[in-house]
């Protein structure tokens, strides 16, 4: 089974404050995502990457950066944190298939509050 | 912009009867849809997946695709309490990250 871990598992931050959440998958797949989970939106896709050194924007930018320095790992950055990104973070990876993408691998997600 | 909604919110079934789950979307060009579940706000596990019209069986899991519809459905046969979570909809274009819906939060009685 796929393992994709994400750290920290709960985080606490301060309205303009910096936060960096952290993926790591060791199933050596080319295609990792990061989505938001909120009550009423589902999972809504923020930034994605097809591997090392690149990273693509999705649905809900605007706000977050992300990094891919490896295949195993992938972040996501709030250089300035607000309190309507208070939400739960999950990271996926997938291995990109000839016509399509494969099923995806979650993480137990991260839980951000920003007060 | 791939939009996918899913109906209803909510669902109530008493254990054993067939529990019925839909998801619509609006790119044509889709071809690769998944069912996830999720129990309380935990990782999300794959059910079953479908890239062509008609159905796909994974156990007690059915899903039935219609393209030209934009439909996709998630049809649970004999649910238990331990079914109850939320099912998530995924839908893909070629070669493209998934788009999921909103989810729908079942419950099953004893």
């Amino acid at each position: 089974e796929a393992a994709v871990t994400q750290s920290p598992r709960n985080k606490v931050a301060v309205t303009g404050g910096k936060v960096t959440l952290s993926c790591n998958q060791t199933n050596n797949h080319n295609n990792m995502y990061w989505y938001r989970q909120d009550t009423g939106h589902g999972l809504r896709l923020i930034h994605y990457s097809y591997g090392a050194g690149s990273t693509e924007k999705g649905d809900i930018p605007d706000g977050y950066k992300a990094s891919r320095p490896s295949q195993e790992n992938f972040s996501l950055i709030l250089e300035l944190a607000t309190p309507s990104q208070t939400s739960v973070y999950f990271c996926a990876s997938g291995r990109q298939g000839l016509f399509s993408n494969e099923r995806l691998f979650f993480g137990h997600g991260t839980k951000l509050s920003v007060l | 912009q791939q939009k996918v909604q899913q109906s209803p919110e909510s669902l109530t079934v008493s254990e054993g009867a067939m529990a019925s789950l839909n998801c619509t979307f609006s790119d044509g060009t889709s071809n690769n849809f998944r069912w996830y579940r999720q129990h309380s706000a935990k990782g999300l596990e794959v059910l079953v997946s479908i890239f062509s019209d008609g159905e796909k069986e994974e156990g007690r899991f059915t899903a039935h695709l219609n393209r030209a519809n934009l439909h996709v459905s998630l049809h649970i046969r004999e649910p238990q309490p331990s079914d109850s979570a939320v099912y998530l909809c995924a839908v893909s274009i070629p070669n493209n990250a998934p788009r999921f819906g909103a989810g729908t939060k079942l419950s099953v009685k004893p």
